[in-house]
């Protein structure tokens, strides 16, 4: 699976969009790009997944370019709530459902 | 039911003392996994289950061994632990295969102490 890279940090003020990049710049065709946070002390939770095209649900949009070397996750309306490590994870469908966990973004949303 | 559980919620054992963490779910899943998470770093997966049978280790010590009993439960048997064996434990589970909607479901996982 194709490596990434996030910032370490960054803060967002709250009700403002809290966009978060992430760099993928090896992956290949048949990767999909995943997202997912992990709240202080409590499991990682699935946010949103995408291949080429954009997506859009119920917690984020995922931009991804249109070389798909790079991609953004965008929370539109940041809340106190989404405090977390954000991972971004480039996975293909053929390597068993496994996760490789980067770093990750820690994000701050501040009133 | 779209949970995840895992008991207990902490545990504290001595390096010779025998133990298991339980994880459970009811969603239908048949993949389930078990991450290691230290401290302020990103979970690392330990184990994969595929319809009952171990279809990933990653090269984990003996002294921790899974067990999935059914399709709904995962056992971690813990046994002669090290200090440095200290982290939260992580279950997940998700449809298995090569779909795209397999995406994980993580419970909130179980903090392991060894003295």
């Amino acid at each position: 699976d194709a490596k990434t890279t996030q910032p370490t940090s960054m803060d967002c003020a709250e009700g403002r969009a809290a966009n978060l990049p992430c760099n993928h710049s090896t992956i290949s065709g048949n990767e999909y790009v995943y997202w997912y946070r992990q709240i202080h002390s409590q499991g990682p939770q699935y946010i949103i997944h995408g291949l080429k095209n954009n997506e859009t649900n119920e917690m984020a949009s995922l931009i991804i370019t249109e070389d798909r070397k790079s991609s953004t996750l965008i929370l539109p309306h940041a809340t106190l709530r989404d405090t977390a490590v954000y991972y971004c994870i480039v996975r293909g469908t053929g390597t068993a459902s496994k996760l490789t966990f980067g770093t990750g973004t820690r994000l701050q949303v501040t009133l | 039911d779209t949970e995840v559980t895992q008991t207990p919620k902490h545990l504290v054992m001595g390096m010779t003392n025998k133990k298991s963490l339980k994880c459970e779910q009811h969603m239908g899943h048949r993949a389930m996994y078990w991450y290691k998470q230290k401290a302020k770093k990103p979970p690392e997966l330990m184990f994969v289950y595929s319809y009952e049978k171990l279809s990933i280790n990653e090269s984990v010590p003996s002294r921790f061994s899974p067990e999935c009993p059914n399709s709904s439960l995962l056992n971690l048997h813990l046994h002669a632990l090290q200090p440095e064996d200290s982290a939260l434990y992580l279950c997940a589970s998700s449809r298995p295969g090569r779909g795209t909607y397999n995406e994980q479901f993580f419970g909130p996982g179980t903090r392991l102490t060894v003295l």
